[in-house]
């Protein structure tokens, strides 16, 4: 079983257009994240929500907005799209808040995308 | 500036040998600090964490230690296996409940047989 699965895998899209990644965890996690991991290989949050409540939200441009509809699911809709956004995102889940008790992240295995 | 550096980008060693990685951090208070692997197309996968009141943590071939006056972590791996070829991310968190993990760009480590 999958504990944090995201789709698709790979995104090739070009510019201008809008797309969305889905990410799913059945931990039971309460927080989940959203980070980007670019060509240089930092990985930096961009959004976390606790219980579909938006608790980080990092300087990101507006036209990533992400989506929580419960718990266990946290979408990343991306307007607009520019050739800068190509990168790895990757969804993550843990038991606590961000920064809080030390839970581990667990990840999914990320989405390419790849802007031309 | 707040940063945090692994200082090597790569790192090979030979078979058998104890591999270690070092992450260094500036102008931080850290709570505790987190050591991932990440293979190629796949997500960091936790390993060990450490908090500030401690001083090493082990597990298996695995040790974390932690100096928070050198504001410095060192990551071991003992016996290196070519399966241990991946890269290795520290993360530091801070006491505030949210902020979140920040992680360092990862030492890639090559195990050669």
């Amino acid at each position: 079983d999958t504990a944090v699965s995201q789709t698709p895998k790979y995104l090739v899209t070009q510019m201008g257009n809008d797309k969305s990644i889905k990410c799913e965890q059945n931990l039971g996690h309460d927080t989940m994240y959203w980070y980007k991991q670019d060509s240089k290989k930092f990985l930096k949050i961009m959004f976390s929500y606790n219980n579909k409540e938006l608790i980080i939200n990092e300087t990101v441009p507006n036209r990533f907005s992400p989506k929580s509809p419960d718990k266990a699911h946290l979408n990343l809709h991306i307007n607009s799209l520019e050739l800068g956004d190509s990168a790895v995102y990757f969804c993550a889940s843990s038991q606590d808040r961000a920064g809080s008790g030390g839970s581990p992240l667990h990840f999914g295995n990320g989405t390419r995308l790849t802007v031309t | 500036s707040q940063k945090i550096e692994q200082n090597s980008e790569a790192l090979n060693i030979q078979e058998g040998k104890t591999a270690t990685l070092t992450c260094n951090y500036t102008n931080y208070s850290p709570a505790y600090l987190q050591w991932y692997r990440q293979d190629p197309g796949r997500g960091p996968v936790f390993l060990l964490l450490i908090r500030e009141n401690e001083k090493e943590k082990r597990k298996e071939r695995l040790k974390v230690t932690f100096d928070t006056t050198l504001k410095q972590s060192l990551f071991h791996i003992t016996a290196s296996q070519p399966a241990d070829s991946a890269t290795y991310l520290c993360a530091l968190a801070l006491y505030s409940g949210n902020t979140p993990l920040v992680f360092g760009k990862g030492t890639r480590l090559s195990v050669i047989a």
